[in-house]
């Protein structure tokens, strides 16, 4: 089946220590995007990519870094975790600015101690 | 600026019984709707969507009909289950020349209770 994978799902990291979530994708769409969910909140988005094309929202911290190297994947880099950036990491995909539906995967889940 | 409103959570009903989650929007033109499915420590999961006023959308029981004069996309199903416990958000679409941002309500937390 076509879907959207992330890898953890859980991921503990310390105080200010570098770390990556990774997300993969077999639908073959051309956008990725992240989005941060905090307990209990919606969903936000942080960035996306339009094949190589990246588009940061205007509020998303400096600390949250992206990188796209091919189709398939997606990577979430956070320079240097807070305990504010705690919170379930979605990443999801759509086929192109005409096919609006967003796909998403299960969430790696960020534990900052 | 755009947003979406939903109903306050927590709802508790008893299976079988009648759901209605109210969702509101306020949009510039006329974005497609959404719902989505969030089952506990899951992603999120499509539910159903509608594009354009007087859409309705369906999926395993549950509706929304897209209302434009009420700017108004609630969700409904007949006869809830044990197993549709779950938070559900309602959202609206921001169309990019690259993409697109979804806009979320705040979520509605749904229990069912045998």
């Amino acid at each position: 089946d076509a879907m959207v994978i992330q890898n953890p799902r859980y991921q503990v990291t310390q105080f200010g220590k570098p770390v990556t979530l990774s997300c993969s994708q077999t639908l073959n769409h051309n956008v990725m995007y992240w989005y941060q969910q905090k307990s209990s909140q919606a969903p936000k988005l942080l960035f996306h990519y339009y094949d190589k094309d990246f588009n940061n929202e205007a509020d998303t911290p400096d600390n949250f870094q992206s990188r796209r190297p091919n189709t398939s994947f997606c990577f979430l880099d956070i320079r240097s975790p807070g305990l504010g950036d705690a919170a379930m990491y979605l990443c999801a995909t759509s086929k192109g600015h005409t096919q609006e539906t967003q796909y998403f995967g299960p969430g790696t889940r960020l534990l900052v101690l | 600026g755009d947003s979406v409103t939903q109903m306050e959570g927590p709802v508790t009903l008893s299976e079988e019984a009648f759901l209605t989650i109210n969702c509101t929007y306020t949009a510039t033109g006329y974005p497609s709707l959404f719902w989505y499915v969030q089952y506990p420590g899951e992603g999120l999961q499509l539910l159903l969507k509608a594009t354009k006023a007087d859409d309705k959308g369906s999926n395993k029981g549950f509706e929304a009909t897209y209302r434009k004069e009420t700017t108004s996309f609630h969700l409904e199903k007949g006869s809830v289950q044990v197993s549709d416990s779950a938070v559900y958000f309602c959202a609206l679409i921001l169309l990019y020349n690259q993409g697109g941002k979804l806009i979320f309500g705040q979520g509605t937390e749904l229990s069912v209770k045998p």
